[in-house]
């Protein structure tokens, strides 16, 4: 099984900072990668798959970059509403997997 | 309008069973790859099983194996999940996502439906 392995779990950032989360896959995953971004009570939300395609309504504050085993999602001036945890997922490979969040909190 | 919409969640005692509905509508639901991904309480989320567009191919989490069954009645625009000998260790929200042929990320999520599994 490929472990996806995000950090930090935690992050506390102001209204207007750029925030970078990384995900690291324990097997080459090319850029069969997905990030996601769950508010409390709700469904995730796909935000960029393939690595660095942005999903469709999607700010382009949002962007994603990397390539085999490093992934990172940046935020490039955090609004109010980007406060929640964010998911990588790679589906490279079976049985497809998660990384274990990242909450972005309010400073 | 997407959507899918989950039922059938609810509390159950360890060692029974329930089956998850996910009543789709809004895209060709016969042409899609669908999925059940699972997230117990304040934890991560975790895939749980797949199936393809004409229910011919199924697999499953390591932890579910010969445990749940999922299939799908593209006639009612419905995907299920039949989980027999639940543990507490099942007790999650159970999410039912649309995903493209075989190995797939999940472009489109339910609201959930939680499955509680205690005595």
């Amino acid at each position: 099984d490929t472990q996806m392995t995000q950090s930090p779990s935690t992050l506390s950032a102001s209204v207007g900072d750029r925030v970078t989360i990384t995900c690291r896959a324990s097997h080459n995953s090319y850029n069969y990668l997905a990030w996601y971004q769950q508010k409390p009570g709700k469904s995730p939300k796909p935000l960029i798959y393939r690595a660095s395609n942005l999903e469709s309504g999607v700010p382009s504050r949002f962007s994603g970059s990397g390539y085999g085993t490093e992934f990172t999602l940046t935020i490039s001036s955090l609004q109010p509403e980007d406060f929640a945890t964010y998911y990588c997922q790679q589906y490279n490979s079976n049985p497809l997997t998660f990384g274990g969040g990242t909450k972005v909190e309010i400073k | 309008e997407l959507q899918l919409v989950e039922s059938g969640g609810g509390l159950v005692q360890p060692g029974g069973s329930l089956r998850l509905s996910c009543s789709a509508s809004g895209f060709t639901f016969y042409t899609y790859w669908m999925h059940w991904v699972r997230q117990a309480p304040g934890k991560g989320l975790v895939w749980v099983s797949r199936i393809n567009n004409d229910g011919t191919a199924t697999i499953y989490a390591d932890s579910v194996k010969g445990r749940f069954t999922i299939s799908r009645d593209n006639a009612k625009n419905t995907l299920y999940l039949q989980m027999n000998s639940l543990d507490t260790e099942d007790t999650a929200v159970y999410y039912c996502t649309r995903g493209q042929p075989d190995l797939s990320y999940f472009d489109s999520w339910g609201q959930g439906t939680l499955v509680t599994v205690s005595s």
